[in-house]
């Protein structure tokens, strides 16, 4: 099995929803963080949490909200998509005192 | 802010040639620099992480370069094959963990 999962792997919405894109992790990291990415603009990162008590912002969290329901898991909302928020999205693990960051398999979204 | 560019944008090459791949920032002030692969449908898997004072890391066919002073770092294959094609990104760790990511350089090795 994977180490980080993501669900769902896509997802259709329309303008005006709200969706919870869902990441959980078996590999016992303290720390999980959310990206997006774009064509032609790299992934930027959204939020991040170093433990369960610990949520920060990242370079673009307007419009995003999350949730460290424990310490393998960790979910990001749109409380209402807007199109420009189509994009590709990634969750990330890593534990403390290392820094390589490991990625699940990606949700791919689309807001009409 | 810090600022990284990847070129060139796409690269194809055939099978055997040895290649390089280029990442630039703009601010020399990194704890570290990584360099991932990214297939698709997959999510990125780490290549080399490569310290600020680290001058190079190498993993088999794959050498990471890091010349900190000039914001810039290369990632070199050897003797490249088709299973080597993906999208390599470049990522630098600017603190507590944030990483900003290069575009890419999208990579076709041809038998």
């Amino acid at each position: 099995d994977a180490d980080v999962t993501q669900t769902p792997r896509n997802r259709i919405t329309k303008t005006g929803k709200r969706i919870m894109l869902e990441c959980s992790q078996t590999k016992g990291h303290d720390r999980m963080y959310w990206y997006r990415q774009d064509p032609g603009l790299g992934l930027r990162l959204i939020y991040y949490s170093f433990d369960v008590k610990d949520i920060n912002k990242g370079e673009i969290s307007d419009g995003y909200s999350v949730s460290r329901q424990a310490q393998a898991k960790f979910s990001l909302s749109l409380e209402s998509a807007i199109p420009n928020q189509t994009a590709l999205y990634f969750c990330a693990t890593s534990d403390l005192g290392k820094e390589t960051q490991y990625f699940g398999p990606g949700t791919r979204l689309l807001v009409l | 802010k810090q600022e990284v560019t990847q070129i060139p944008a796409a690269l194809s090459v055939p099978e055997g040639e040895n290649l390089v791949l280029n990442c630039s920032f703009t601010d020399s002030a990194i704890y570290n620099l990584q360099w991932f692969r990214q297939d698709p449908g997959k999510g990125l898997t780490s290549l080399l992480l490569i310290q600020s004072s680290q001058r190079e890391q190498t993993s088999g066919r794959l050498n990471a370069s890091l010349d900190k002073s000039s914001g810039r770092s290369t990632l070199y294959i050897a003797a490249s094959q088709p299973g080597d094609s993906a999208t390599y990104l470049c990522a630098v760790n600017t603190g507590f963990q944030k990483l900003v990511f290069g575009t890419g350089t999208r990579l076709l090795v041809s038998p």
